[in-house]
């Protein structure tokens, strides 16, 4: 079955530069979630989309700003970014359906490294 | 503010002994759990489920328990094999939320053969 795809897994940058994530859903699916990772950390929520419209927003720097297409696919776009933004950032979608309790499942993650 | 932790970081585990992980949530409101795999360097893999309306899900060779008077939730992992082995999270979502899937502290499961 097909799962949550992300590109690109592996990205290197220098400070102060930006990056942009592509998460692409799970077909059907039409709500999008970022998290994010630091090395031993819990997934942190950072923001997520319903029918392309933003539905909660988390611990998103304001450097960070993201969306969602007509196509349903996202994109996480960061700027300025700083050493601390290195980090494992995983979209995941779900079916929502007005009600909490649908399975949210997670792409495999980009691997960002800011140098 | 609410949180989601988990009480103990490593588990090691004889390989076919089965395994407890435990998680503690302090968010009264949350009425629905998930317990999620990882192993490193990929995504969090959807193990189990469970609303606050059950007390007990099973599935093939896990089992969630759900106590919600002292706020515990706990996976059960029967027969435990090398490929458990992995960092274990429970994560809680509440209908006052949205969709926003609060992730707790992870235990590090080891099965030694």
């Amino acid at each position: 079955a097909a799962g949550v795809i992300q590109s690109p897994r592996h990205l290197i940058k220098e400070k102060r530069e930006t990056a942009t994530l592509k998460c692409y859903p799970i077909p059907r699916h039409d709500t999008v979630y970022w998290y994010q990772q630091g090395p031993g950390q819990d997934p942190q929520f950072l923001i997520s989309f319903y029918e392309k419209m933003q539905s909660d927003k988390g611990s998103i720097p304001d450097r960070f700003s993201a969306q969602q297409f007509s196509d349903y696919h996202s994109e996480l776009n960061m700027s300025s970014l700083e050493l601390g933004d290195s980090a494992l950032y995983f979209c995941a979608s779900s079916l929502a359906d007005g009600f909490s309790g649908n399975t949210i499942y997670f792409g495999e993650g980009s691997w960002l490294t800011v140098v | 503010g609410e949180s989601v932790g988990l009480h103990l970081p490593t588990l090691s585990v004889q390989e076919g002994d089965n395994s407890i992980i435990n998680c503690a949530y302090s968010n009264s409101a949350s009425d629905y759990f998930i317990w999620y795999k990882q192993e490193s360097g990929k995504g969090p893999q959807f193990i189990i489920d469970i609303r606050s309306n059950m007390d007990k899900r099973q599935g093939q060779r896990v089992t969630v328990l759900l106590n919600k008077t002292v706020k515990h939730l706990s996976l059960q992992i029967a027969a435990t094999q090398p490929g458990d082995s992995a960092v274990y999270f429970c994560a809680e979502m509440s209908d006052n939320a949205g969709n926003m899937l609060t992730f707790g502290g992870g235990t590090r499961l080891m099965v030694k053969p």
